[in-house]
């Protein structure tokens, strides 16, 4: 299964709500995830089966969608948001991710 | 409190081998789905390999790109989960994650890094 992603990059506001796309190549139904990077760090989980938030959290981050299109939104943008954002599927082995989506402020 | 700690990494040279180590705390490991994820420098995030849980017969799948050259193991004695790659190639040049498989990948290890090179 072939994961996409997009926008690749975007700049945004402080205060700003931003939206990026995660797509699948075939049906995943909610078997997907989303991971936010900052560098040299490890992935910190968000969110699971496409709109579930993982413990710890803020509601300021929401996933939706199911079957091949997913989106995540991120409310009340704040610099320590700056990072890259990658989803995965684990619906099916092999498990992919995408390439990610780099945000940062204009 | 959760926590994976992943440690064996270092330089090898190409066809090479290496083990890599993930000790859990905090949970039982046999209770839960593990993967191995890894990066290489300046690239995104690659799933390399699971292991499922006891009660599914700690069954394994992996990436096609290590698919023969590295094998996932366990020592639920020592609640730790291993990555045994052999063959090793530039490409897996990487840092590599010790990651629970449960609510999506939740725990993600510190971890690990990888050259090989000669």
């Amino acid at each position: 299964i072939q994961m996409t992603q997009s926008p690749s990059s975007l700049s945004a506001f402080v205060g700003d709500r931003v939206t990026m796309i995660c797509r699948a190549s075939q049906d995943i139904t909610i078997g997907l995830a989303w991971f936010q990077q900052k560098p040299g760090k490890a992935p910190r989980p968000l969110i699971y089966d496409a709109s579930s938030l993982n413990s710890g959290v803020p509601s300021k981050f929401s996933g939706s969608g199911s079957g091949t299109d997913f989106t995540l939104t991120i409310t009340s943008l704040q610099p320590e948001d700056s990072a890259t954002y990658y989803c995965l599927q684990y619906r099916d082995y092999p498990f992919t991710f995408g390439p990610g989506t780099k945000v940062d402020f204009k | 409190e959760v926590q994976l700690v992943e440690s064996g990494g270092g330089l090898v040279q190409p066809g090479g081998t290496l083990r890599l180590s993930c000790a859990a705390s905090g949970f039982t490991l046999s209770d839960r789905y593990m993967d191995w994820v890894r990066q290489a420098p300046g690239k995104g995030l690659e799933w390399v390999g699971r292991t499922e849980n006891k009660d599914r017969s700690y069954t394994t799948q992996y990436a096609a790109s290590v698919k023969g050259r590295f094998t996932i193991s366990r020592d639920d004695s020592k609640n730790s989960m291993y990555l045994h790659m052999n063959s090793l190639q530039s490409g897996d040049t990487a840092v590599y994650y010790c990651v629970r498989g449960y609510f999506g990948m939740d725990v993600w290890g510190q971890g690990t890094t990888v050259t090989v090179s000669s």
